[in-house]
């Protein structure tokens, strides 16, 4: 069974810090991996989306990296804003019981302050 | 295109009664998604439509869920009998491939709160 963990759970910052955000799986049998915000109250936010067959995907001052066989993603942010601050979550879509949902981490609560 | 849209955002009902919820996928969207979350934790995915075809349901969708896509344009999510362990936020997503995979596009969510 696909277990999703994210560490760490909640992170505060000062604006302007690179960060790193860690999502790891058990299972590496996966078709892509998937990290999306989600603001207090709000629906998800997708992110990136990094297929089975690409080591990263990058997206402004996002860079999201994917190493299958030690189960491992990392989420970097690169000069942190306070409009940075939500929720990230990382989520994968199991080969086993098809593809047709997503198993999420609890996610990561991001506070940056001025 | 205007996104996932669900109705209504907010929801509170005592124990006991039967609650509906909408979501309005992107158009031409074929498969749709409804996940549940509680507070502090990840969605955890319920249940999956092809078009109007209910292909997989999550045992935590008990008797007392059900969900529909007549057409296979919007859905609803039916909780009947809504216990306090109910309350969470339901989030509908969807995408538009047939097969293989692709990024899922999230609702707002509808929050619901059982007293």
């Amino acid at each position: 069974k696909q277990e999703v963990t994210q560490i760490p759970a909640a992170l505060s910052v000062p604006e302007g810090e690179n960060l790193v955000l860690n999502c790891s799986f058990t299972d590496s049998a996966i078709y892509n991996l998937q990290w999306f915000r989600q603001d207090p109250g709000k629906g998800l936010t997708s992110l990136l989306l990094i297929q089975s067959s690409q080591r990263e995907q990058t997206s402004g001052r996002l860079n999201a990296s994917l190493d299958k066989s030690s189960g491992r993603s990392t989420l970097y942010i690169a000069a942190s804003q306070p409009g940075d601050s939500a929720t990230y979550l990382c989520a994968v879509p199991p080969f086993s019981g098809g593809y047709n949902k997503l198993i999420f981490g609890a996610g990561t609560r991001l506070a940056v302050h001025p | 295109d205007t996104g996932v849209s669900q109705n209504p955002r907010h929801k509170i009902t005592k124990r006991g009664q039967n609650v509906t919820f909408r979501c309005d996928p992107i158009s031409e969207h074929n498969r749709l998604y409804w996940y549940r979350q509680t507070l502090g934790q990840g969605p955890e995915f319920l249940t999956y439509f092809q078009n109007e075809a209910q292909l997989e349901k999550s045992r935590l969708l008990s008797d007392r869920f059900s969900a529909e896509r007549p057409k296979g344009s919007f859905s609803t999510l039916e909780i009947q009998r809504t216990e306090q362990g109910d309350s969470a936020m339901y989030l509908c997503a969807s995408s538009p491939r047939q097969g293989g995979t692709d990024t899922q596009y999230f609702g707002p969510g509808t929050r619901l709160t059982v007293l």
